[in-house]
């Protein structure tokens, strides 16, 4: 089955760098995503992550140990616009994705 | 533009109606998802489909059913034995040619109970 953990709620000053972790039991493990949802609207792809190690895509970066079921996403210079939920999401066997509860990110001035 | 259109973008039920909720992607896209978000929540996986006549119940299957006559296409049905409908649905795609890609998401259908 799938088990995914993420905490609830973050919050960070703008400018700041802020973590945001996520584990996981997936049976199948093929490869782990990262979206960003903004409130009411539908989840936007940040990053993808298949192989141990650091993925840098410019104030984003995401992190994953297969070994330990562990991801983190790394978001640098933090602006106010990215107050939102960022979503771990996990592909399994048979192309299954199933998704995290989410983390809500609130960025203060 | 390519992308995947959700319709319509508000629905409402009444109590032991069926409804159709639509799901059409022009990205030539191979496998399809449906969602379930409540409030506050994450998304719950409902039905997904890998190809052509051919799907696969998620986690919270029980009073939804789906179709996937053809590639562009997979509506979802809320039947009156979903005692909760209502919530935000999100569609999606992906292409599995090279391995697994990103999700493509239509912008969502609410859904509550008159």
């Amino acid at each position: 089955g799938q088990n995914i953990d993420q905490p609830t709620e973050m919050t960070a000053t703008e400018g700041a760098i802020v973590q945001i972790n996520c584990t996981y039991q997936t049976s199948g493990f093929n490869g782990l995503f990262w979206y960003q949802q903004h409130a009411g609207e539908a989840p936007t792809f940040l990053s993808y992550n298949v192989l141990d190690g650091l993925e840098e895509k410019g104030r984003f970066s995401s992190f994953l140990s297969r070994s330990k079921g562990y991801s983190y996403l790394l978001l640098k210079e933090l602006q106010m616009k990215d107050s939102a939920s960022y979503l771990c999401a996990t592909q399994g066997g048979y192309q299954k994705v199933t998704f995290g509860t989410g983390t809500k990110l609130q960025v203060i001035p | 533009d390519g992308g995947i259109t959700q319709s319509p973008k508000y629905l409402f039920r009444k109590e032991g109606q069926n409804v159709t909720l639509s799901c059409e992607q022009n990205l030539n896209h191979d496998a399809m998802y449906w969602y379930r978000q409540d409030p506050g929540q994450g998304l719950r996986l409902i039905y997904y489909s890998q190809i052509v006549n051919d799907f696969q119940k998620g986690d919270i299957a029980e009073g939804y059913s789906v179709s996937r006559e053809k590639k562009e296409s997979f509506p979802l049905t809320v039947t009156s034995a979903q005692k909760n409908p209502t919530a935000f649905y999100l569609c999606a795609s992906s292409d599995q040619t090279g391995g697994s890609q990103p999700q493509h998401f239509g912008d969502g259908t609410r859904l509550s109970i008159l």
